[in-house]
């Protein structure tokens, strides 16, 4: 199975910060990497697809970036509602495997 | 709109059976994929099963394999998830969520349904 490990674990962060959490797969899955966001109590949802496409009516500060193994998302200013868990994943193969998640917390 | 709503969880005693089901709607439900996806209690994400647009293909997560089984009925825009011989470390949320093919990715997520596994 694909490993997707992701870092840091947790971070706190303040409203306008920039906030950049990484993902690493354990073999090359190309660009077939989505970040999901979670918020507590609701379903994940779609930010970006094949590692820096930014789905439709998510804010375009979020970027990500990256191919093969390593990854990135970025939120270049922290705003109020992006405090949340944030997931990447891996369509590459399967099973399709999700990292184990980083926690976006107010500082 | 676009939406998707699991129903079917409950309370169930090691070794019982339970079938999820999640009917969508505002779109073409026969052209997607659908996924299962799991939460345990303060955990990640688990996807444990997917299944074709026409029903031809599925797959499993090593952890459900032989005990689950996911089926679709395209007439009446619905997915299942049969899930027999559970144990507690089932216990979880269950999502369904639809997987674009475009995105590569799963766009759609329905609000999901808890399953408990105990005695």
């Amino acid at each position: 199975d694909i490993q997707m490990t992701q870092s840091p674990s947790s971070v706190s962060a303040s409203v306008g910060d920039r906030v950049t959490i990484t993902c690493r797969a354990s073999q090359d899955i190309s660009s077939w990497l989505t970040w999901y966001q979670q918020k507590p109590g609701e379903a994940p949802k779609l930010l970006i697809y094949a590692a820096s496409s930014l789905q439709s009516g998510v804010p375009s500060r979020f970027r990500g970036s990256g191919s093969g193994t390593d990854f990135t998302l970025t939120i270049s200013s922290l705003q109020p509602e992006d405090f949340a868990t944030y997931y990447c994943h891996q369509a590459n193969t399967f099973p399709w495997t999700f990292g184990q998640g980083t926690m976006v917390e107010l500082k | 709109q676009v939406q998707l709503v699991e129903s079917g969880g409950g309370l169930v005693k090691p070794g019982g059976s339970l079938r999820l089901s999640c009917a969508a709607s505002g779109f073409t439900f026969s052209d997607y994929y659908m996924i299962w996806i799991r939460q345990a209690p303060g955990k990640g994400l688990e996807l444990i099963s997917y299944i074709s647009s026409s029903s031809s293909s599925t797959n499993y997560a090593d952890s459900v394999k032989g005990r689950f089984t996911i089926s679709r009925d395209n007439a009446r825009n619905s997915l299942f998830l049969q899930m027999n011989g559970l144990r507690a470390e089932d216990t979880a949320l269950y999502y369904c969520a639809r997987f674009d093919q475009v995105v590569y990715g799963m766009d759609v997520w329905g609000q999901g349904t808890t399953v408990t596994v105990s005695s």
